[in-house]
């Protein structure tokens, strides 16, 4: 079955470094989302990413972050310069069509930043 | 604005017993809502989905729900926990509107099955 990948699992970065979050959609999927999760607290929209541009973002999503479709299958998070807070679990997911509303999710990749 | 209440931060049940796990929603538009699974080490896995047709909803592993409009509720259900069903649950909702079809969650509850 298809399913959404996602690399590192864990990375562990000094805080004002540059983190690149990586994440394979599913194949023929065409809209791709960021989420992320505090420890302890809720699953946070970032962003959705449709048409090689972005859809929607949430307040979170300031000029430190962005996204990049590089290759047709990768989907990526850069964070530019990393901060304390910054370090969540950040999980990708992907959408097939607009009548389709299911996301897949991905398994996360678990950010320190120290 | 929508938003999601989940009450119980952490739910412990019989095995055998019936597992409730509540969700309250609140959205300025008809919602679709959601319920995912997250496993240890694992990611989030959709349990079932409520898309305005049938107001009870089956899904995986035996699960299912009710979209209670008049009380803003999308409670879940099994009427047999297993063992297997040990794991995080999460409530989101998405706005029907035009969008990008972002979800918003719940907190989480926790679900431990006792033997």
């Amino acid at each position: 079955e298809p399913e959404v990948t996602q690399t590192p699992s864990h990375q562990v970065t000094q805080m004002g470094q540059e983190v690149i979050l990586r994440c394979v959609p599913i194949s023929n999927h065409l809209y791709f989302y960021w989420y992320r999760q505090i420890l302890g607290q809720k699953v946070e929209f970032l962003v959705s990413f449709y048409n090689n541009e972005i859809s929607e973002k949430s307040e979170i999503f300031d000029d430190q972050f962005s996204v990049e479709r590089p290759d047709g299958s990768n989907f990526t998070l850069k964070i530019r310069s990393t901060k304390l807070e910054d370090s969540a679990m950040y999980f990708c997911a992907s959408r097939d069509r607009v009548s389709s509303y299911e996301q897949y999710f991905g398994p996360g990749t678990r950010l320190t930043v120290t | 604005a929508q938003s999601v209440t989940q009450l119980g931060s952490h739910v412990s049940v019989s095995e055998g017993a019936l597992v409730l796990l509540r969700c309250n929603y609140s959205s300025s538009v008809p919602p679709y809502l959601f319920w995912y699974v997250q496993y240890p080490n694992q990611g989030l896995q959709l349990l079932l989905k409520y898309t305005s047709a049938a107001t009870l909803v089956k899904g995986i592993n035996g699960f299912e729900a009710e979209f209670k409009k008049s009380e803003t509720s999308f409670h879940l259900t099994k009427p047999s926990a297993h063992m297997s069903d040990a794991a995080e649950y999460f409530c989101a909702v998405m706005g029907s509107g035009a969008g990008s079809y972002q979800l918003t969650f719940g907190k989480g509850t926790k679900l431990s099955v006792i033997p």
